[in-house]
């Protein structure tokens, strides 16, 4: 059973707008949530994380904010850029866990 | 500092043949994992290690074993391989903090089974 849904299989956005990748999880007990970026024929790469005592964090143009109550995250890219172009995993884990669950990915297409 | 680093990167088998992935991190992490992703599927994982000697099964790890015999090496094998293995395998460590920090991934190895 999915417990981290990406319902949008992809997006497409124009450069220099915002790029909002939205994540859905079920399980009330994840605690820490990450975004990963994935190239085609490469590894997927850390972006950026938040705990559930926050509910907002940034790292230059990624912001991440966390609604626990609705047990929703997003993703925020602005401006967005050509190379932003990849595949976005939302990921989410338990306190003291040993496993990453990891949604099925949000395609994202910035265009010139 | 290499990272993660995992071999090789494509491989082709036949049906019932074995083979290990190789899979090593020089940045002294104590966790490292295996995660399979095959197309609409995301990420899943496959067999994780809190430590040297210690492993512990994931989401799906029917057909393959693990061992963790060094902090910097954590390979994966297929015993008998079947076409349900093909995918793109990826090897990933942390440090742990409590629970999970961050992972870092390798750049993954592509399996064809036939």
């Amino acid at each position: 059973d999915q417990q981290v849904k990406q319902n949008s299989p992809s997006l497409s956005v124009q450069e220099g707008r915002i790029s909002i990748l939205n994540c859905d999880y079920t399980n009330s007990m994840f605690d820490y949530f990450l975004w990963y970026k994935k190239y085609p024929a490469e590894g997927p790469t850390f972006l950026i994380s938040i705990s559930s005592i926050k509910d907002k964090n940034e790292d230059g143009r990624f912001t991440v904010f966390l609604n626990k109550s609705a047990k929703h995250l997003s993703l925020h890219i602005v401006p967005s850029q050509p190379g932003d172009s990849a595949v976005y995993f939302c990921a989410a884990s338990e306190p003291s866990g040993y496993a990453l669950n990891f949604g099925k990915g949000t395609s994202l297409l910035v265009t010139p | 500092n290499a990272g993660v680093t995992q071999t090789p990167k494509f491989q082709v088998l036949k049906t019932g043949q074995s083979m290990t992935l190789q899979c090593a991190q020089d940045m002294n992490h104590e966790y490292m994992s295996w995660y399979r992703q095959d197309p609409g599927m995301g990420l899943r994982l496959i067999h994780y290690s809190v430590g040297a000697g210690i492993t512990d099964q994931g989401e799906v790890p029917n057909g393959y074993n693990v061992s963790r015999s060094t902090t910097e090496d954590f390979p994966l094998r297929l015993l008998s391989a079947a076409p349900s293995q093909t995918s793109v395998y990826f090897c990933a460590s942390s440090y742990m903090r409590g629970g999970l920090t961050a992972q870092y991934f390798g750049p993954g190895t592509r399996l064809l089974v036939l």
